[in-house]
């Protein structure tokens, strides 16, 4: 069965500093992978997806981008974070032959003050 | 647009109280429906996929049915371990790249009072 790791759990960061999260897939080869922001009362914003390494679409301009430097890990990266980028970060990946049943990782608690 | 709505936005209910949880959506030729569980702090973990109206899956104290507009997840005989944000999202297509993808409805807060 596939997992979805991500790290840190939790991050408070200052606005104007750099962001990176990382999201590792195990289980699996060659999986469909999501970053979703979740904000109170907002629901599941999809930010980027990947279906291959270097393959990356957004579907929300933003202060984010991503990257897939390697089959199985995605990236969210920042130049300089903004106060509303605070909020609940989540990696999910789909399986190649059900990619619909995205499992989702543990999620990373941003807060920028 | 594509579109999913949940109500009620937060559900109340005694242990044992059996009671229903709506998802409804707009979405050009549906090619499935899905919900998840969500407990505080965590990621969501899925629970059913549906594919086609009439179409229903079961697990424990949960059922989820399917029509051409809408999804009822119906909870039977409740425990209070069942408290939970469930959310409700519909397969769609992505405009940026083309390529398939969820998308969510806000979720529903249900909580089981012992």
């Amino acid at each position: 069965s596939q997992t979805i790791h991500q790290w840190p759990a939790t991050l408070v960061q200052p606005v104007g500093s750099p962001l990176s999260l990382e999201c590792t897939v195990e289980g699996t080869s060659n999986p469909n992978l999501y970053w979703y922001r979740q904000a109170a009362g907002r629901g599941l914003q999809l930010l980027f997806y990947s279906v291959g390494i270097g393959q990356i679409s957004s579907e929300v301009p933003q202060n984010l981008s991503a990257s897939r430097p390697q089959d199985r890990q995605f990236i969210l990266s920042s130049k300089k974070l903004l106060l509303s980028d605070s909020g609940f970060y989540l990696c999910a990946g789909g399986i190649r032959d059900r990619p619909y049943e995205q499992y989702f990782g543990p999620g990373t608690r941003l807060t920028v003050t | 647009e594509d579109q999913v709505t949940q109500s009620p936005e937060a559900l109340r209910l005694q242990e044992g109280e059996s009671s229903s949880l709506n998802c409804s959506y707009t979405v050009s030729g549906l090619r499935g429906l899905f919900w998840y569980r969500q407990d505080p702090g965590k990621g969501p973990e899925f629970l059913f996929t549906l594919y086609s109206a009439g179409e229903e899956k079961e697990k424990e104290r949960l059922k989820a049915t399917l029509t051409k507009k809408e999804s009822f997840l119906h909870i039977t005989a409740p425990k209070p371990e069942d408290s939970a944000t469930y959310l409700c999202a519909a397969r769609v297509v992505y405009s940026g790249g083309g390529a398939d993808g969820l998308t969510f409805g806000k979720g529903t807060h249900l909580i089981i009072q012992p």
